[in-house]
């Protein structure tokens, strides 16, 4: 199946500090790849969907200007969270989507493992 | 705008007994919606999914799910459980084919006993 990676698994920053956080597709390419964020015993929340070679689109809520997302190649997506504060901290979860990866699963998103950042 | 709801946070049931993890959905449109599963520090895995297609869905590991528009619900079911089936499940719906909208549910901790 296709798989995901997310790099790091886990990060500790002190406030004020930016982290990148990358997710790839190892197998496949992805023209769209999704952020997410969870809180502690909470569901996942949307924050942004990046195309490549476009600007991302955010959710309601999102500050654009503090979460970046670059996703420059078919196979990468980049989210830097910038000048980062304790209210930061969360996981932070990728999914890419194939375009084709046999119709069974078109259109299906594959998750990453995800990214712990705390903020300190 | 479509949402869903999953009635119990927490779960618990002994090895072998069966499962029923419960989802009621809300949309405005014929939605598509999915479960996925979440083991400690591992990614989401997709459990099964529900396209228009038949009302019975079968997915992996031996859970499957009904979709019941007069009832608005997507109930999880496995008649019976096995300890690795311990982990976080999450009901899903999205109202798009390109599946650019996904609306998670709070989540649903099942716990087996052994």
């Amino acid at each position: 199946g296709a798989v995901v990676s997310q790099h790091p698994s886990w990060v500790i920053c002190k406030s004020g500090t930016s982290v990148k956080i990358e997710c790839r597709s190892l197998d496949f390419q992805a023209t769209t790849m999704f952020w997410y964020r969870q809180f502690p015993k909470q569901s996942l929340m949307l924050m942004a969907t990046s195309n490549e070679g476009s600007k991302a689109t955010y959710e309601q809520g999102v500050e654009k200007d503090k979460f970046l997302i670059n996703h420059a190649s078919l196979t990468l997506s980049t989210l830097t969270v910038t000048s980062a504060h304790p209210e930061d901290s969360s996981f932070y979860i990728c999914s890419a989507r194939t375009t084709y990866f046999g119709l069974r699963n078109y259109n299906e998103q594959f998750f990453g493992p995800g990214t712990r950042l705390t903020v300190l | 705008a479509q949402s869903v709801t999953q009635l119990d946070s927490h779960v618990s049931v002994s090895e072998g007994t069966p499962v029923l993890l419960r989802c009621n959905y809300s949309s405005s449109y014929s939605p598509s919606l999915f479960w996925y599963v979440q083991h400690p520090n591992k990614g989401l895995q997709l459990l099964l999914k529900y396209t228009s297609a038949a009302t019975l869905v079968k997915g992996i590991n031996g859970f499957e799910a009904e979709f019941k528009k007069s009832e608005t619900s997507f109930h999880l079911t496995k008649p019976s459980a096995h300890m690795s089936d311990a982990a976080e499940y999450f009901c899903v719906v999205t109202r798009t084919l390109r599946n650019n909208d996904m609306r998670f549910g709070a989540g649903t901790r099942l716990t087996v006993k052994p």
